[in-house]
């Protein structure tokens, strides 16, 4: 069965500090797709990034970074030198191939408090 | 392109009453998906449409739940009978399948619904 785990409930830091956000995740799929997704205070998912399970690269977008490794399921998301407009919550979701209806299967979310 | 829309944004209710909701997705996407978010907690999979075709359905959605997609461009949620326990963030996404590959799921702004 497909499961995400976020452990991280709530995290808060001093602007300009770098954060790490964990995701772990779980699924016997060979083929999957991986999410990060913020949600700020209005309430809308706003996508971030997308990974496919074969590409394993590291991937750099401005502050934000994201690292995939199979080898311990997981797929953290760290922002560099924070701003106070990151704050909000985050959530990992996978996506499994094999289901036809690619739904995705969120976390319970990490919510960010960047303290200016 | 304006967009995934949803509306209304903010519905409050009695229990009892029936409710619908409404979202436009991106224009030219041809899958359709319903979520549901409660506190705390990450977007649950509640149903999605490929066009006008309701593809499948979560065991989340109870009988009283109904959603459409007539001619596979907007789609409404109906929730006849509400209940406390229906009161969450509904948040509409679409996407764009071809051959089997999955795209990105992109989220409107939800509709927050309360039942009193």
């Amino acid at each position: 069965a497909q499961k995400v785990t976020q452990a991280q409930t709530e995290i808060s830091v001093v602007e300009k500090e770098d954060v790490t956000l964990d995701c772990v995740y779980e699924t016997r799929d060979t083929t999957y797709y991986l999410f990060w997704y913020k949600q700020p205070p209005s309430g809308e998912l706003v996508f971030l990034i997308r990974r496919n399970s074969f590409d394993e690269q590291n991937e750099i977008s401005g502050r934000y970074s994201w690292n995939f490794q199979k080898s311990t399921s997981s797929f953290n998301f760290t922002i560099t030198a924070s701003q106070v407009v990151d704050s909000a919550v985050y959530f990992c979701a996978l996506s499994e191939a094999q289901t036809g209806a690619n739904n995705l299967f969120f976390g319970t979310g990490t919510r960010l408090t960047v303290i200016p | 392109d304006t967009g995934v829309s949803q509306d209304p944004r903010h519905k409050i209710t009695k229990r009892g009453q029936n409710v619908t909701f409404r979202c436009d997705p991106i224009s030219e996407h041809n899958r359709l998906y319903w979520y549901r978010q409660t506190l705390g907690q990450g977007p649950e999979f509640l149903t999605y449409f490929q066009n006008e075709a309701q593809l499948e359905k979560s065991r989340l959605l109870s009988n009283r739940f109904s959603a459409e997609r007539p001619k596979g461009s907007f789609s409404t949620l109906e929730i006849q009978r509400t209940e406390q326990g229906d009161s969450a963030m509904y948040l509409c996404a679409s996407s764009s399948i071809s051959g089997g590959q999955q795209e990105t799921q992109y989220f409107g702004p939800g509709t927050r619904l309360l039942v009193l």
